[in-house]
């Protein structure tokens, strides 16, 4: 699977858009991107994933690049409870499910 | 969503004793699961792939022996910490695999075991 890089920090307002950068330039053709958040104890938790094509659900959007180097996480309204870290995963479908978690973004929401 | 549970939430143990942790899908079936482990202001770290009916697959560097994985049915995989010492003690992970179709899948996350051995 392809490595990818996050920032290791972030700070948000409450109720602005947080805006969260993942890169991945090795990513392969038939890796998906997908985003998970982890908040402190808890098991992770699924966001969003997406391939080629741009992609929203009722959590965020998924902006992803042309050449598919790169992505961005977007809370469109973040609120003190997505405070959390937030990792991005390249994964192919040789192997799903099978993630690889890099150090990803703490993400700090702040009131 | 799907609910992957995991129990215990948390156990203290002896050094030198067992552990097992147990690991369900409560509401699909999972032929494939994972357990991860994390320590400490750290990132999870992928231990094995439990694959149901079949021996699991263990990451580099993870002892098979000491970390007994069996997945006998489709919702449910265990993961059993064997003469565990202090260096053991850790945040154990399971994830069970939904699959979304054209090679895409959702992975669920039990709430986590905090295993501590004195």
């Amino acid at each position: 699977d392809a490595k990818t890089t996050q920032p290791p920090s972030m700070d948000c307002a409450e109720g602005r858009a947080a805006n969260l950068p993942c890169n991945h330039s090795t990513i392969s053709g038939n890796e998906y991107v997908y985003w998970y958040r982890q908040i402190h104890s808890q098991g992770p938790q699924y966001i969003i994933h997406g391939l080629k094509n741009n992609e929203t659900n009722e959590m965020a959007s998924l902006i992803i690049t042309e050449d598919r180097k790169s992505s961005t996480l977007i809370l469109p309204h973040a609120t003190l409870r997505d405070t959390a870290v937030y990792y991005c995963i390249a994964s192919g479908s040789s192997n799903t499910g099978k993630l690889i978690f890099g150090q990803g973004t703490t993400l700090q929401v702040k009131p | 969503g799907a609910v992957v549970s995991q129990h215990p939430s948390w156990v203290i143990c002896k050094s030198g004793t067992s552990v097992k942790i147990e690991c369900r899908s409560l509401d699909f079936q999972a032929t494939t699961m994972f357990w991860y482990r994390q320590f400490p202001k750290q990132s999870l770290m992928l231990m094995a792939t439990s694959n149901e009916g079949s021996k699991a697959t263990y990451e580099q560097g993870v002892e098979k022996d000491k970390f007994l994985i069996n997945h006998a049915s489709l919702t449910l995989s265990t993961l059993t910490v064997t003469s565990a010492h202090p260096e053991d003690s850790s945040f154990y992970i399971c994830s069970a695999i939904f699959l979304l179709g054209q090679g895409a899948g959702e992975a669920f996350f039990g709430q986590g075991t905090r295993l501590t051995v004195v």
